[in-house]
């Protein structure tokens, strides 16, 4: 099945610094990677994605790059701000056998950023 | 728009017991899956469920069951809980859009079911 290895697992930056999470996964075949913000106590939250017909998105101050050759995708997130701290994870998502979303997310480990004031 | 809602979002169960977790995705959503995170193990898969039929299943024991009704709500059910089911259990929702690249792949948390098994 597939396996998705996240880095770091522990991420500090001053504020205004940028940061940047790498994940690589494993099934060539994987077609979707979400990323994810967890805060504290709750749920997580989906911030960004990439489907792999493209190699890059952003939104605002975050984006993700995607290199299906290497089989790996990153987070950046620019300008860091203290409220940007919490644990984010990266997944991975494959096609059903139809070529449809199997709906089943794939996870790494997470990475705690810590953006420091 | 109202997100995920899972209830209860605390309980607190002793060894051998079982336990019922209910999950109400987001309005106009008809999947429903069902993820376990723990410190050691992360976010892991559980189930899936679509048109009241589970379609897709994690690598758990028999012992952790779901279901989905035909308004898309769903429960999922852990009896004869031990103590290395204490996690937080979160439910997503998706909506199912035909197409390789439809819109439908993305997955809505909900803030999760705090169990722990005493």
């Amino acid at each position: 099945g597939e396996n998705v290895e996240q880095h770091p697992s522990t991420l500090s930056v001053q504020e205004g610094d940028s940061a940047v999470i790498k994940c690589t996964y494993s099934d060539s075949a994987s077609n979707y990677f979400p990323w994810y913000k967890q805060e504290l106590g709750k749920g997580p939250q989906l911030i960004i994605d990439i489907r792999s017909n493209v190699g890059e998105k952003k939104d605002q101050r975050i984006a993700v790059t995607l290199n299906k050759t290497a089989k790996h995708f990153s987070l950046h997130i620019t300008e860091t701000q203290p409220e940007d701290s919490a644990v984010y994870f990266c997944a991975a998502n494959r096609p059903n056998n139809s070529g449809g979303s199997n709906y089943k997310l794939t996870f790494g480990k997470g990475t705690l950023l810590t953006v420091n004031p | 728009k109202a997100g995920v809602t899972q209830t209860p979002r605390y309980l607190i169960k002793t060894r051998g017991q079982q336990v019922t977790l209910s999950c109400s995705p987001i309005s106009g959503h008809r999947s429903v899956s069902w993820y376990q995170q723990t410190p050691g193990q992360g976010l892991q898969f559980l189930f899936e469920y679509f048109s009241e039929t589970q379609r897709n299943k994690g690598n758990f024991p028999g012992r952790f069951s779901g279901r989905q009704f035909s308004n898309s709500r769903s429960e999922m059910n852990v009896s004869t809980l031990e103590l290395g089911d204490s996690a937080l259990y979160l439910c997503a929702s998706s909506l199912i859009v035909r197409g390789r690249w439809a819109s439908g792949n993305t997955i809505y948390f909900g803030e999760g079911s705090w169990l722990t098994v005493v």
